[in-house]
């Protein structure tokens, strides 16, 4: 079946600082990713669209300067989240689908939890 | 606007018993799917089940069997001699256009 692959699963960064988290479809050729954060205890919210090729579409409220996104290639979609700051502090997690997949569905990495000091 | 509605944010049950988690959708299209996805505690959502709307007979996928009224907009999971296994937060998700759109959650607790 379909895997994505997300990386690193946790990191810890100082206050300032950009951190580069990577999802990549193992298997599987990704031409749209999402890329959505969740609170604790709360449902998953989604950030932006990655388009392999083209700009992200990001959802209201979203700071595209804060997150930048880059779809360079049909299986690595990368969110960077720049000059980081504590109440970026969260989980992120990618998703993609199989457009060639009989079994229609959305594949999830392991998620990435951020925590900014 | 397309929306997903969990109603209920904690459920329990005796293991080997049977639940029923809720989930209500609204959305305008007339072709979408549907999704519940379990989240265990270590945080990768497992794709448990889905549907596709033009189908009227109801998913099923071992224990795990959902009760789709279109008409009703109604989504329900429906779990099976419930195992230990099984404790998780499950979502209800509803697509169209390529796009998922999340219920809150159901805390489900497994109680040996």
């Amino acid at each position: 079946g379909a895997v994505v692959s997300q990386h690193p699963s946790w990191v810890i960064c100082k206050s300032g600082t950009s951190v580069k988290i990577e999802c990549r479809s193992l298997d599987f050729q990704a031409t749209t990713m999402f890329w959505y954060r969740q609170f604790p205890k709360q449902s998953l919210m989604l950030m932006a669209t990655s388009n392999e090729g083209s700009k992200a579409t990001y959802e209201q409220g979203v700071e595209k300067d804060k997150f930048l996104i880059n779809h360079a290639s049909l299986t690595l979609s990368t969110l960077t989240v720049t000059s980081a700051h504590p109440e970026d502090s969260s989980f992120y997690i990618c998703s993609a689908r199989d457009p060639l997949s009989a079994n229609y569905g959305y594949t999830f990495g392991s998620g990435t939890r951020l925590t900014v000091v | 606007a397309q929306t997903v509605t969990q109603s209920q944010p904690e459920m329990s049950v005796q293991e080997a018993e049977t639940v029923t988690l809720s989930c209500t959708y609204d959305t305008s299209e007339s072709d979408y799917y549907l999704f519940w996805y379990k989240q265990p505690p270590s945080r990768q959502m497992i794709l448990v089940i889905r549907q596709e709307a033009y189908k009227q007979q109801n998913a099923t996928e071992n224990r795990f069997s959902v009760n789709f009224q279109k008409a009703a907009k109604s989504f329900s999971l429906k779990i099976s001699d419930s195992q230990l296994g099984d404790a998780a937060m499950y979502f209800c998700a509803s697509d169209s256009n390529y796009q998922l759109i999340w219920g809150a959650g159901t805390k489900l607790i497994i109680k040996p």
